[in-house]
């Protein structure tokens, strides 16, 4: 079956701009997560959500970033007036459930982002 | 504090050689979930195992095994006999149970390079 996309799988900006990076999790996974991967450096977490909500966004690193899922599907990250620190891989992945911390969580390709 | 620390940035090997790579945890839950995930160079996280706190057997899988030690907050990953395809980012992550939100908590990652 299909796994997670990301689109776009390269997005070049200019600080100030402002930017969506969209996720299609895998049909049926309740749980998605954001996660943000520096050069050189492993994931960090952004936001998880289950469903339609976002039921942890302790990871967001200000309120520059936002992101939604609407109808407990498709996820879009959101980013205002960015910063060249904020050039970064960012993956998406989902999971079955979050009811367990067990679940095996399946990653996207990513999106590039890099801020001029 | 939940953190995971992977001490080797780079191990460069030669094929069919056995390499180790270690991971150290920390964590105050009593309940936690290990992973170690594989990122070759085409970017995407593969999933490679877990391990709940309760159950310290060992694993094998193939020419993959794994040693988890509670005694030591370890969760080392060997590979027997290396083969080139085995090059890649290795990250080991820890879920704790306590947030029941399954977002993973990653590691620096270890750099493996098998040479022919």
């Amino acid at each position: 079956g299909a796994g997670v996309s990301q689109t776009p799988s390269n997005k070049v900006t200019e600080k100030g701009k402002y930017v969506e990076l969209r996720c299609d999790p895998i049909s049926g996974h309740t749980a998605l997560y954001w996660y943000r991967q520096s050069l050189g450096q492993g994931p960090e977490f952004l936001i998880y959500f289950q469903g339609t909500g976002a039921a942890d966004d302790s990871g967001l690193p200000n309120d520059r970033f936002f992101a939604v899922r609407p109808e407990g599907s498709v996820s879009t990250l959101k980013i205002q007036r960015t910063e060249r620190g904020d050039s970064a891989v960012y993956l998406c992945a989902s999971s079955v459930s979050s009811a367990s911390s067990y679940n095996e969580q399946f990653f996207g390709p990513g999106t590039r982002l890099t801020v001029l | 504090a939940q953190k995971v620390t992977q001490a080797q940035t780079e191990i460069s090997v030669v094929e069919k050689e056995d390499v180790t790579l270690d991971c150290v945890y920390e964590t105050r839950d009593t309940t936690y979930y290990l992973f170690w995930y594989k990122q070759p160079p085409s970017g995407e996280l593969v999933f490679l195992i877990r391990r709940n706190s309760f159950d310290e057997q060992n694993e094998i899988s193939g020419r993959y095994s794994w040693n988890f030690q509670k005694s030591t907050s370890s969760f080392n990953f060997t590979i027997t006999a290396s083969q080139v395809v085995d090059s890649a980012v290795y990250f080991c992550a820890l879920s704790e149970a306590g947030g029941n939100t399954g977002k993973l908590i990653f590691g620096q990652g270890t750099t493996l390079q098998v040479k022919p």
